[in-house]
């Protein structure tokens, strides 16, 4: 059973528009929620994260909401760039020094 | 300052073989974790590390993966010995101790089993 649930697995948008990135989890226990960015052959990088305490947190083009009581949270690309292809992974954890549980990614492709 | 670097990129191993794989976390980093990247089963944690005490030591990975934090800058994960399903990107990442949530992660190593 997937600990923490992306959608969609693809998503394609023109340069300008914003893509939204979803992601739901199952442990209530979870209070951190990183994204992380990832290009072919690379590491993941840290874009942005948020803690159970907060609803919302942005990061230039990019911002994270969370609601709680549904298990859910959103990535928003706003202003979506030709450098912002990649696939995106959410994360979730019950604290610092924790391990990480990751969804599979949602691979978003921006056309200029 | 360097971020998280791992060595080989790349390794290919025959069934049966055992390898190293070796990360240097971020210098002042304490926490280190050792993941497994495939397209089927996305990213796994094998093993990590709160500073250097093994917290978590493989799971269902356990009987050929063995981790070890040898000092605060250089750990390795052995895998004893290698099986063709071992083929995947094994990622090192770490963060500071007390209070550090970031963790950040290097390039990773690409393991080919044949």
């Amino acid at each position: 059973q997937q600990q923490v649930r992306q959608s969609p697995q693809s998503l394609t948008v023109w340069e300008g528009e914003t893509a939204i990135l979803n992601c739901s989890y199952e442990d209530s226990t979870f209070n951190y929620f990183p994204w992380y960015q990832q290009f072919p052959g690379e590491g993941p990088a840290l874009l942005i994260s948020i803690r159970s305490v907060s609803d919302k947190k942005e990061d230039g083009r990019f911002t994270i909401f969370f609601n709680k009581r549904e298990k859910k949270l959103s990535l928003h690309i706003t202003d979506s760039q030709p450098g912002d292809s990649a696939t995106y992974f959410c994360a979730a954890s019950e604290g610092y020094a924790q391990g990480l549980t990751f969804g599979l990614g949602t691979r978003v492709s921006v056309f200029p | 300052d360097a971020g998280v670097t791992q060595t080989p990129r790349h390794e290919v191993a025959e069934k049966g073989q055992t390898i190293i794989l070796k990360c240097e976390p971020v210098s002042g980093h304490n926490d280190l974790f050792w993941y497994r990247q495939t397209k089927i089963q996305g990213l796994e944690l094998l093993s990590y590390f709160r500073s250097k005490s093994l917290m978590e030591d493989g799971g269902a990975f356990k009987d050929r993966f063995k981790a070890e934090m040898l000092n605060s800058s250089f750990s390795t994960l052995k895998i004893q010995p290698t099986e063709p399903k071992d083929s995947a990107v094994y990622l090192c990442a770490s963060s500071r101790d007390w209070g550090g949530f970031e963790q950040y992660f290097g390039p990773g190593t690409r393991l080919t089993v044949l």
